[in-house]
Formats: C-alpha cells, sequence, structure tokens
C-alpha cells in the first residue's frame, strides 16, 4: 500500500492568515492526488483534484500543488468556514489510502 | 447533480454481517463511474474500503478483502456493501461516494451523508 502523511496534523491560525498543508506519499502518485476537507459531523467534501485542479464550487483561495511525491494545499486567506480537517488521498492505485488527517483551529 | 443515500442497520452484532445499500439518483449507476465506500472510525481518519463499476468488477481493500463483498444492483440503481465476521473495530461512520471517470485520478466528488454502524451486543 501507499502512504500518506500529512504534515501537520493540526495548526492553530487566524482568519485571514495563509496556510500550507502538506502531503507526501510514499512512493510516486504522479499527480493522481486529493483534498478534502470534512466538517463535524458531515461527509468529506473534495476541493482539489490531479494534484491542482479546483473542484467546481470551491472558492479559488483553496489551491494545491505537487507532483511525485510532495503535494500542498494552501489556503491564502483563511476564512471562518475553513476550520475544518483536511485529508490527501491518493487515487495512483488500490487501495486508495488517505492521509492521516490535518485539523485548522482558531487561534 | 448525483445524490447518495446509505441505508442499513445502525447496530449489528459482533461475528454477525454488516450490510448496507447506497441508494444513487440524479445520475445512473451504469455509467462510467466507479462507486466506493469508504468508512470512519469515530474519531479517527479515512479509511477506503472498497470500489466498484456496474459490470461488477470489484477492487478491495487488502486489509478487508477477506471479509468484503460489493455488489450492484442496477434496477434499483443502487450498489451495496457487505462486511462479516465483524468486531468492534468495524464501529464507523460508513460513506459511499462515486468516483468521478471524467477527471484525472477518479476523485470522489459525491458522497452520501453517512451512516453509522456499530458492533455491539
Amino acid at each position: 500500500d501507499i502512504q500518506m502523511t500529512q504534515s501537520p496534523s493540526s495548526l492553530s491560525a487566524s482568519v485571514g492568515d495563509r496556510v500550507t498543508i502538506t502531503c507526501r506519499a510514499s512512493q510516486s502518485i504522479s499527480t493522481l492526488l486529493s483534498w478534502f476537507q470534512q466538517k463535524r459531523g458531515k461527509a468529506p467534501k473534495l476541493l482539489i483534484y490531479g494534484a491542482s485542479s479546483l473542484q467546481s464550487g470551491v472558492p479559488s483561495r483553496f489551491s494545491g500543488s505537487g507532483s511525485g511525491t510532495d503535494f500542498t494545499l494552501t489556503i491564502s486567506s483563511l476564512q471562518p468556514e475553513d476550520f475544518a480537517i483536511y485529508y490527501c488521498q491518493q487515487s495512483y492505485s488500490a487501495p486508495r489510502t488517505f492521509g492521516g488527517g490535518t485539523t485548522v483551529e482558531i487561534k | 447533480q448525483v445524490q447518495l443515500q446509505e441505508s442499513g442497520p445502525g447496530l449489528v452484532k459482533p461475528s454477525g454481517t454488516l450490510s448496507l445499500t447506497c441508494a444513487v439518483s440524479g445520475g445512473s449507476i451504469s455509467s462510467s463511474d466507479w462507486w466506493s465506500w469508504v468508512r470512519q472510525p469515530p474519531g479517527k481518519g479515512l479509511e477506503w474500503i472498497g470500489e466498484i463499476y456496474h459490470s461488477g468488477t470489484t477492487n478491495y481493500n487488502p486489509s478487508l478483502k477477506s471479509r468484503v463483498t460489493m455488489s450492484v444492483d442496477k434496477s434499483k440503481n443502487q450498489f451495496s456493501l457487505r462486511l462479516n465476521s465483524v468486531t468492534a473495530a468495524d464501529t464507523a461512520v460508513y460513506y459511499c461516494s462515486r468516483e468521478m471517470t471524467s477527471v484525472t485520478g477518479n476523485p470522489n466528488d459525491f458522497w452520501g451523508q453517512g451512516t453509522l454502524v456499530t458492533v455491539s451486543s
């Protein structure tokens, strides 16, 4: 299985801050990487696919980058509704493994 | 837009079989997309269980493969999950989801609301 490692596991930030979350794969996955946002009690929501493509309807303050083994999710200006848990997931090979998650908390 | 709704017992006894169904609306299960199950134990992260195509082709997580069966019912536009020999470790919120094949990487774009299944006697 491909292991996905996210960092940090949690962070505290203020509204308006620029936030960066990283995800590292245990082997090259090309750009077959998605990012999800999950709020308490809700299903995950697709933000980014193909490492850098913004899902329809997702605000442009979210962006993704990377290829191979190292990926980044950036929120350019954190908004109150962005406080949530973020997960990366690889779709290069089955099983489609997720990262352990990054909790973004209010500072 | 596609909507998914999980259904099934919320309580399963240890050593029993967990059975869930995901009803698809707003789209056809016979489309070119794949359909998957993901679970999340309380307070923990996401685990991919497996995926199924309308032809019946499946891919399962090796960690669960010996206990998992997925199936499709085209007449009802739904797909199902069976997990046998369950233990308390299988207690989780179970999500069904669509894997969108029209873009690179087939990301999971639509998700059900999730259903909590508790394994307990």
